[in-house]
C-alpha cells in the first residue's frame, strides 16, 4: 500500500484566499484524522471521521475551517478565508478500528501551508 | 484534560552513547501510550504502543517502557540514523473516542553525531 497520500505537499496562498487540502487514506481503513502541527502548539487534532461520518470536530479552530469525507477514499480540509496564523503543517492520518481490532494511526507526509 | 510532557526538549548524543527520553502523562485512565518518530519534512512514523504499566517493547536499538505515570524510550548504542524527533502520545479512557484521537507531547529532538 502507498500509505496515506496528501496533496499538495506545499501550498503558498495569499490572505483571504480559499485553501483546500486533500487526503487519500489507506485502503480498508475506516477512521481518518486531520492534525495540525506548529512550533508553538505541536501536533493538535482538528477533526476525525469514522466510517465517513464526522465524530469530533472540537479541535477545529473556527468556522473558517471545514472538513468533508464524501467517501471512504477521500477527504478534504478547507480554510476559507485563510489567514497568516493558519500557516502550519497539516497532517492526515488513518487507522482501522473495529470492536476486536485497532491499528495505530498512520500519517501522511503532510501539507505545508504558508499564508502570506 | 489529558496532558503529555516530554523531556528533554533536545538531546545531542555521540554515536554509541546510550540515553533515555521521558514522557510524563496525566490522563483519567490510560487506554494506550504511543511512541512515534518524526523525520524533518515527514509525517510521524509509528514505533510502539504500550497498554499497561510494566509493559516493555523493543525494536532494534529502541526500547519503550511504561509505568503508571510515565514512559521511557531507551536508545541503546545509537547511530546517526536514529536522529529524529521522538513524539509521545496518549489515548485516554473516553471509550467512545477513536483509537486515533491522540494527545501528543511536544517531542524530543535527538541528534546523534558520528
Amino acid at each position: 500500500d502507498a500509505g496515506v497520500i496528501q496533496s499538495p505537499r506545499h501550498e503558498v496562498t495569499e490572505m483571504g484566499q480559499e485553501v483546500t487540502l486533500r487526503c487519500k487514506p489507506i485502503s480498508g481503513h475506516n477512521s481518518l484524522f486531520w492534525y495540525r502541527q506548529t512550533m508553538m502548539r505541536g501536533l493538535e487534532l482538528l477533526i476525525y471521521f469514522n466510517n465517513n461520518v464526522p465524530i469530533d470536530d472540537s479541535g477545529m479552530p473556527e468556522d473558517r475551517f471545514s472538513a468533508k469525507m464524501p467517501n471512504a477514499s477521500f477527504s478534504t480540509l478547507k480554510i476559507q478565508p485563510s489567514e497568516p496564523r493558519d500557516s502550519a503543517v497539516y497532517f492526515c492520518a488513518s487507522s482501522l478500528e473495529r470492536t476486536t481490532l485497532n491499528t495505530e494511526a498512520f500519517f501522511g507526509q503532510g501539507t505545508r501551508l504558508t499564508v502570506v | 484534560e489529558d496532558q503529555v510532557t516530554q523531556s528533554p526538549e533536545a538531546l545531542r548524543l555521540q554515536e554509541g552513547e546510550s540515553s533515555s527520553l521521558n514522557c510524563s502523562y496525566t490522563v483519567s485512565g490510560l487506554r494506550g501510550l504511543f511512541w512515534y518518530r518524526q523525520d524533518p519534512g515527514k509525517g510521524p512514523e509509528f514505533l510502539f504502543t504500550l497498554y499497561s504499566a510494566g509493559e516493555e517493547k523493543e525494536k532494534e536499538r529502541l526500547k519503550a517502557t511504561l509505568t503508571k505515570k510515565e514512559s521511557f524510550l531507551h536508545i541503546t548504542a545509537p547511530k546517526p540514523e536514529d536522529s529524529a524527533t521522538y513524539l509521545c502520545a496518549v489515548q485516554g479512557t473516553t471509550l467512545t473516542d477513536s483509537w486515533g484521537k491522540l494527545q501528543f507531547g511536544a517531542g524530543t529532538q535527538v541528534v546523534v553525531t558520528p
